[in-house]
């Protein structure tokens, strides 16, 4: 699977946009890009995951580029309770997609 | 539905003990994962099973041992507990088909603590 690059943390205020920017300038032609959360000590959660196409859900919105190689997911009003560790993927879809190695992700604050 | 399931949510061991931490999904996931979480750290691959009877290594397989007999669940040995793997312990499974695939889905966390 392609490695992934994000910064080490990031400051955003509540009700404001939160854009968490994830490089992955090697991945291949059948790798999605994935993201999760997590909150404190809980167990990781699934936002959202996109293969070139942007995609919008209820939790959030990704952006991919063109060329594939950088994504950004946007919170689109970022509240407290989003302070939380994202994590970007990107993992072989179908049956390649059995191992996921996780980096170690954007620690994002939002202030009030 | 109850998704993942991880028992204990709480361990303390000696160091030289053996436990098994337990994990069961209820969504009839082929794929399978344990990862552990040092404190401030992300999560590291420590074996995974693509279905039953088959397991292969991840990043940080040593010391540890797994089993996949049934597609439901995925115990994780650990044969003599050592200070260095004390950490909070995540089960994740997977499917490689339909709408959500290949979206992992995380148990709560066994914390375990080796003294």
């Amino acid at each position: 699977d392609a490695k992934t690059t994000q910064p080490p943390s990031m400051d955003c205020a509540e009700g404001r946009a939160a854009n968490l920017p994830c490089n992955h300038s090697t991945i291949s032609g059948n790798e999605y890009v994935y993201w999760y959360r997590q909150i404190h000590s809980q167990g990781p959660q699934y936002i959202i995951h996109g293969l070139k196409n942007n995609e919008t859900n209820e939790m959030a919105s990704l952006i991919i580029t063109e060329d594939r190689k950088s994504s950004t997911l946007i919170l689109p009003h970022a509240t407290l309770r989003d302070t939380a560790v994202y994590y970007c993927i990107v993992r072989v879809g179908g049956t390649g997609g059995f191992k996921t190695i996780f980096g170690a992700g954007t620690r994002l604050f939002v202030k009030a | 539905n109850a998704g993942v399931t991880q028992t204990p949510k709480f361990q303390v061991l000696k160091t030289g003990q053996s436990m098994t931490l337990q994990c069961a999904q209820d969504m009839n996931h082929e794929y399978m994962s344990w990862y552990r979480q040092d404190p401030g750290m992300g999560l590291r691959l420590i074996h995974y099973s693509v279905g039953a009877g088959i397991t292969d290594q991840g990043e940080v397989p040593n010391g540890y041992n797994v089993s996949r007999s049934t597609t439901e669940d995925f115990p994780l040995r650990l044969l003599s507990a050592a200070p260095s793997q004390t950490s909070v312990y995540f089960c994740a499974s997977s499917s490689p088909s339909g709408a959500g695939a290949n979206v992992l889905t995380f148990g709560a966390g066994s914390r375990l603590t080796v003294l």
